[in-house]
């Protein structure tokens, strides 16, 4: 089965880093850019960033420059969120998803569950 | 705040249609496919159209999309109260990715 899989909850303090993990089936790992988004409580849809896991090209959203890492390990077929100077803002459920047209023109759209992240004193 | 502009807030009565709109610029929707999801609390997002106006399988026809210049809307046609749940547009920005703010349908 096709399938994105989070790593678990975690809590953080403010000004330290959060990574967390996207295990992606081996079928479909360098076929379609990995994205994230970040989710605030009771907030909408934050686009942060993607990966090309095939040449591991990145392109990041101007709010999380300078913060922000993406990564992925083609020998675990996991991609990776690093997030750094965390503040209260960022406690977020954070996904993992990937998108776009497959070889035969099917268009492919797959979420994980989701990372909560919080961040508190 | 987004460069995509959906309206906070719709709402209808079982049976009723209600469309949902988003509206860009130039630079996004102008020139770029638009998809639309879902998403129930305390869930991932769902695909409902990408392309503009394509549906996934396992989508009802009950859900539509067009897009026009550089506008895009979802149409929900038959509304169910299943329906409650929160819309967004995505589109892209030049090599950037953009969701709209969201829309909150309320089945009434």
């Amino acid at each position: 089965e096709v399938q994105l899989v989070q790593s678990g909850a975690e809590a953080k303090k403010p000004g330290t880093t959060m990574k967390i993990a996207c295990s992606i089936s081996a079928n479909i790992f360098t076929t379609y850019f990995v994205h994230w988004v970040q989710q605030a409580p009771g907030k909408g849809l934050q686009w942060m960033g993607l990966i090309d896991p095939t040449d591991d090209f990145t392109t990041y959203t101007e709010k999380f420059q300078g913060r922000i890492t993406i990564t992925a390990d083609r020998s675990t077929h996991t991609v990776y969120l690093e997030l750094t100077s965390l503040r209260s803002e960022d406690s977020a459920l954070y996904f993992c998803s990937v998108a776009g047209f497959g070889s035969n023109n099917t268009y492919f759209d797959l979420w994980g569950r989701g990372t909560l992240i919080t961040v508190s004193s | 705040q987004s460069v995509v502009t959906q309206p906070p807030s719709a709402s209808g009565t079982p049976g009723q249609r209600v469309t949902i709109s988003c509206s860009g610029s130039n630079s996004n929707i102008g020139k770029n496919t638009v998809n639309w999801y879902q998403q129930l609390p305390g869930t991932a997002p769902k695909l409902l159209i990408y392309s503009n106006n394509q549906r996934p399988s396992g989508v009802p026809d009950r859900f539509s999309g067009s897009k026009s210049g550089t506008s895009a809307s979802l149409a929900i046609s038959g509304l169910q109260s299943d329906d409650e749940a929160d819309y967004y547009c995505s589109t892209w920005d030049g090599s950037l990715r953009v969701f709209g703010g969201g829309t909150k349908l309320t089945v009434l």
